[in-house]
């Protein structure tokens, strides 16, 4: 079975505070995927990864950075966290590269982030 | 447009109904479509994939996609209570990692 992993389950950070979400799968994906998930808003992308060192802008990335130094890690970095980053994170990885149409994306637990 | 379309819902049907979620999608999505299920405060969990035009069946779930009109559907047959949850639809281009997910029908299943 896939598993993906989340640092944490529930975190609360005040403004300003650099804040570092972690995500690990363990089954060699080649991709991974950070979301952000609010009512009626649905699943909006921040940054995937194809490959370790590789990024790329999702939908909104504005106040987001990523790092992906090894395969099986990604990170999400909140460079100074503000009230309206206040949120669910949700992190999935993905098998493969560009080619495989069944490729499909499981996703973590969450972190549902408040930031005061 | 967006790329995925759903109707939030609620959708509510009685126990051992047949549910059905529909989910629209754009020329900007052509290969490959998902159904998600969410719990409350729980993660998306993948319920089935479909590539094809036609139907796919799994125990209680079939899928149904008709490339032609551009929708994609979930059946949900005897639906229990524990099939309460949100459902997330999702394509995908070919050749594209990125996923267009819907905003979710919420489905209430009454005992």
């Amino acid at each position: 079975d896939v598993k993906v992993t989340q640092s944490s389950r529930y975190l609360v950070k005040r403004t300003g505070e650099k804040v570092f979400l972690e995500c690990v799968q363990d089954m060699d994906h080649e991709n991974m995927f950070w979301y952000r998930q609010d009512p009626g808003l649905g699943l909006r992308l921040i940054y995937f990864s194809y490959d370790v060192k590789m990024k790329e802008k999702g939908d909104i990335p504005e106040g987001y950075s990523v790092s992906r130094e090894k395969k099986e890690r990604f990170s999400l970095i909140l460079e100074s966290a503000s009230t309206n980053q206040t949120s669910m994170y949700l992190c999935a990885s993905s098998l493969s590269p560009l080619a495989d149409s069944t490729d499909t994306q499981y996703f973590g637990p969450g972190t549902r982030l408040t930031v005061l | 447009q967006k790329e995925v379309e759903q109707n939030s819902g609620p959708l509510s049907v009685p126990e051992g109904a047949i549910a059905s979620l529909n989910c629209t999608y754009s020329d900007r999505v052509s290969q490959s479509f998902f159904w998600y299920r969410q719990y409350s405060g729980k993660s998306p969990e993948l319920i089935m994939s479909i590539y094809s035009n036609g139907d796919k069946e799994d125990g209680r779930f079939t899928a149904q996609l008709n490339k032609a009109s551009q929708y994609v559907s979930l059946l949900i047959r005897d639906s229990q209570p524990s099939d309460s949850a949100t459902y997330l639809c999702a394509g995908r281009k070919y050749n594209f990692n990125k996923f267009y997910f819907g905003s979710g029908t919420k489905l209430n299943v009454k005992p």
